[in-house]
């Protein structure tokens, strides 16, 4: 079973300018969430989504960062403007669905450096 | 606001030595899970409990879930040098549909 893809795996920017990450979930998973990881920290949830409607975005700073699940399968994560306490790993996720007990599949994530 | 605090932070200990990390909040959660990360790789499932006082046992490693359903700790018996890496815990809320991830516990296992 292929698992959760993302790309880009890495990438190095500007501070101000623009980034996208995309992630392919695993098929026939519902849900599919965004985290924030900055180094030495675990997992922040930015955005989850059940099929293609958000479930959850409180802690995604809608002034810059914005994501999109059309069609409930793919997803793309931006930013604009990129601010440098944005370096971090953004992991990609999804689950069967969102109810107790379900396992949360991850990608291996993209990092991203501003500079 | 739902917090999950993990101690200790930081552990190196020799290989063949035992040991236990704590994951703690004040919020009750329906289920916790345990992840562990690699580095450069995605946190992956190593169990989870969902009944107050639970515990599960995979090979070397023991998972406790607290009566109040609050609490958790891991315990690694004979630690190995591939047990290395990062040890998360991941509370999902009443509703099920929120998990929250605590910050970890860095774990080096030293040859």
């Amino acid at each position: 079973e292929a698992g959760v893809a993302q790309s880009p795996r890495y990438k190095i920017i500007e501070k101000r300018q623009s980034v996208a990450f995309w992630c392919n979930p695993i098929s026939g998973h519902a849900t599919l969430y965004w985290y924030q990881q900055i180094l030495g920290q675990g997992p922040k949830l930015l955005i989850q989504f059940q099929n293609n409607g958000v479930v959850d975005d409180s802690q995604l700073p809608k002034d810059r960062f914005s994501a999109e699940r059309l069609k409930g399968v793919d997803s793309t994560l931006k930013i604009q403007p990129a601010k440098l306490e944005d370096s971090a790993v953004y992991l990609c996720a999804s689950s069967f669905s969102a109810g107790p007990g379900n396992t949360i599949y991850f990608g291996e994530g993209s990092w991203l450096t501003v500079v | 606001t739902q917090l999950l605090e993990q101690s200790p932070q930081f552990l190196s200990i020799q290989e063949g030595e035992n040991l236990t990390v704590y994951c703690n909040s004040s919020s009750v959660f329906s289920s916790l899970q345990w992840y562990r990360q690699e580095p450069g790789e995605g946190p992956v499932l190593l169990v989870t409990v969902v009944t107050g006082g639970e515990v599960k046992k995979l090979k070397r490693l023991t998972f406790q879930f607290g009566d109040a359903r609050k609490d958790s700790s891991l315990h690694i018996t004979a630690a190995q040098p591939g047990d290395t890496g990062l040890y998360l815990c991941a509370g999902q809320n009443t509703g099920g549909f929120k998990t929250i991830f605590g910050a970890g516990t860095r774990l080096f296992v030293k040859a």
